[in-house]
């Protein structure tokens, strides 16, 4: 069966540090992967989507990269603060044909940036 | 800018009452969803909808459940019969496109069935 993997389910990190998290999936094609940021009693945000034919994408302190060989995805937030402190939610689509396909989210990683 | 909205924000019913929530998509999108998170537990994919039928649903979208778009606005969820088991946060979420689109969430119906 399909299987998603996010590294850990809580991760602390130094303000001014950067936050590494880690998605890995198994009995998955998927033909891009999706990161969301989940705050306590909101819904997810979007934050960045990535292509299985790219590498690595950038927005603002944020990259993502995608080794489609290793079956993972890695998310960075650079010069990490205090407000990025939330729950990071990897999601990818559920079957590799078009439509309205729903996404299959992760269990989510809390990162708590401390200052 | 446009966002997803969601009524009530909380719900409380008893075993067996049917419930119907709420959901406004953002308007120019063409793809609606619900999503439920048990307390504690992964956001979980119910059901998607395009042109006016259910395009996807889950094992979890059985007989009980049920999703209706009444006129240009708005999308609901039913439940008619509730179980304990049904108590969760329940989210909609519209997009523009297929699933390679970004979804955007609305702040959830917290639903508690006692």
């Amino acid at each position: 069966s399909q299987k998603i993997e996010q590294n850990s389910e809580a991760l602390n990190i130094q303000e001014g540090k950067t936050a590494t998290l880690t998605c890995n999936y198994t009995n998955y094609s998927p033909a891009y992967l999706q990161w969301y940021r989940q705050d306590p009693g909101r819904g997810p945000v979007f934050l960045l989507l990535i292509r299985e034919n790219e590498k690595e994408k950038r927005k603002e302190r944020l990259k993502v990269t995608f080794d489609t060989t290793l079956k993972q995805s890695l998310f960075h937030i650079t010069a990490s603060q205090p407000a990025d402190s939330a729950t990071y939610l990897c999601a990818l689509d559920s079957y590799s044909g078009g439509g309205a396909d729903g996404l299959t989210f992760g269990k989510g990683t809390h990162l708590i940036i401390q200052p | 800018e446009p966002e997803v909205t969601q009524t009530p924000s909380h719900q409380v019913t008893q075993m067996g009452q049917e419930v119907i929530l709420h959901c406004v998509p953002i308007s120019n999108h063409l793809y609606f969803y619900w999503y439920r998170q048990i307390l504690g537990q992964k956001v979980e994919f119910l059901v998607s909808f395009y042109n006016n039928e259910i395009s996807e649903k889950s094992e979890i979208f059985d007989d009980q459940f049920s999703v209706e778009r009444p006129d240009g606005s708005n999308f609901t969820l039913k439940i008619r019969s509730t179980k304990l088991e049904d108590s969760a946060m329940y989210f909609c979420a519209s997009g523009t496109g297929t699933g390679s689109s970004p979804l955007h969430f609305g702040n959830g119906t917290r639903l508690t069935v006692t």
